[in-house]
Order: structure tokens, then C-alpha cells, then sequence
């Protein structure tokens, strides 16, 4: 069942630009989680937001959390070369039996910065 | 260093020749969880345990068996493997569930033949 879809699927930046990343997701959450994964590594997480929180900074990591859009951004801003990945979001559901159990995740996005 | 522990890391092997897939966490993590990652199907959820000797079926555990006899192993038992279960599968690991951050293993590229 996926809940989190990122936008766009991939992205292709010059090294020094901001790379912004969407999520939407369909039901209410509890937090919002990205992860990041180099070609068939595993999964790093970077950041977590709470559905109370708006916005939440790590390094040049920005993240922001829109529920009543039910959507969020991460924003990597001044690009490097090694922050070429892929991206996921991850919802932790606030609802049903079983919530507590997993995180869903999106299918990604495929960001390239260009050195 | 904090980690999850994957092994092994590729395995080729044949139609229903049983295997384990072993995963361990040095954190005292209560949470662990098994995911496979597939071309345009992103990542989805076989199996999890909240803690000791609690398991719980995901998204996808038709073919899978896990086992939780304590608090940092968690392996992946395939009893009759085949063709449709290769993948890339990844372990993972949290303080106590979705409501923390995950900890992933390296992953394991398994293929059926």
C-alpha cells in the first residue's frame, strides 16, 4: 500500500543549485520521514518531522510539512556532486489497527547534480 | 559503530533450496523490520517485530518466515524460494517503531534461479 508518492521522479541540478523534492501522501500521519540511498545501498534516514511541526533544519537539509495539503518538501540546498541519490519519503500512519508497525514508503526520486 | 548487520550480502541460488538470510542490530533497537526493494515497486514491508518473540506479517510475507528469539536477531527464512522472490531485501531497525528513525542494513541481492 503506498502512501508517500515523491515529485518529480528524477531531477538533474548543476552542482551549486537547491534541489527541492515533494511528497504527498493520502492519510493522516503521525511523522514524515526522507531517507536517502545510494545505487543499491541501504537506505540512510535524514531527517524526521512530526505532523505538529512545519519546518525542521538539518545542515543544508531543510524539511517542511504541509497537512492540511498533506504534503511535504525536503529542499537540499547548494547542491554537491555526492548528494547525487535517490530519495524517499517515508509516512508513519496515524490510523487503524497496527499503525504503530511500519513506515511506508514512496518509490523516490533520482536526483543527479552535475559537477 | 551503530549499525545493522546484513549477511550475506549476494546469493544466487536455485528453486526451493531453503535459506536463511541473517540480521542482526547492535543498538538494543526493540523495532526490526525486513523490506524488499523492486524496479517500480519502491520498497515494501514483509515482515516486522515491535520486540522479543512478537512478529507480525507486513505488506508482502507470502513465502517468508521470520523469528525474533532475541532482541538482536531477526532472520529471514525463505523455506522453498522461488524465481519471483529475487530481489534486493533490506533489514532494518528502530528505537521503537515508525515513530523513530529507521536504521537500514546494506541489503542483500538475492536471486532465484
Amino acid at each position: 500500500s503506498q502512501q508517500g508518492e515523491e515529485d518529480p521522479q528524477a531531477l538533474s541540478i548543476q552542482e551549486g543549485e537547491n534541489a527541492t523534492m515533494n511528497c504527498s501522501y493520502k492519510t493522516s500521519i503521525n511523522n514524515l520521514q526522507w531517507y536517502r540511498q545510494n545505487s543499491g545501498r541501504g537506505l540512510v534516514h535524514l531527517i524526521l518531522i512530526r505532523s505538529n511541526e512545519r519546518e525542521k533544519h538539518s545542515g543544508r537539509l531543510r524539511v517542511t510539512l504541509d497537512t492540511s495539503k498533506k504534503s511535504s518538501s525536503l529542499l537540499i540546498t547548494a547542491s554537491r556532486a555526492a548528494d547525487t541519490a535517490s530519495y524517499f519519503c517515508a509516512t508513519a500512519s496515524a490510523l487503524g489497527s497496527g499503525a504503530n508497525s511500519k513506515l511506508t514508503f514512496g518509490k523516490g526520486i533520482t536526483l543527479s547534480v552535475r559537477p | 559503530e551503530a549499525q545493522v548487520t546484513q549477511n550475506p550480502r549476494y546469493l544466487i541460488t536455485v528453486t526451493g533450496k531453503k535459506l536463511t538470510v541473517t540480521c542482526s542490530q547492535n543498538m538494543n533497537h526493540e523495532y526490526m523490520s525486513w523490506y524488499r526493494q523492486d524496479p517500480g515497486l519502491g520498497l515494501r514491508q514483509i515482515y516486522y517485530s515491535m520486540n522479543v518473540e512478537v512478529t507480525d506479517k507486513g505488506d508482502v510475507p507470502e513465502g517468508y518466515k521470520v523469528s525474533r528469539k532475541e532482541k538482536r536477531n531477526f532472520p529471514l527464512i525463505l523455506e522453498s524460494p522461488s524465481p519471483n522472490q529475487t530481489s534486493l531485501y533490506f533489514c532494518a531497525s528502530s528505537f521503537r517503531g515508525q515513530n523513530y528513525g529507521y536504521t537500514f542494513g546494506s541489503g542483500t541481492r538475492l536471486t532465484v534461479v
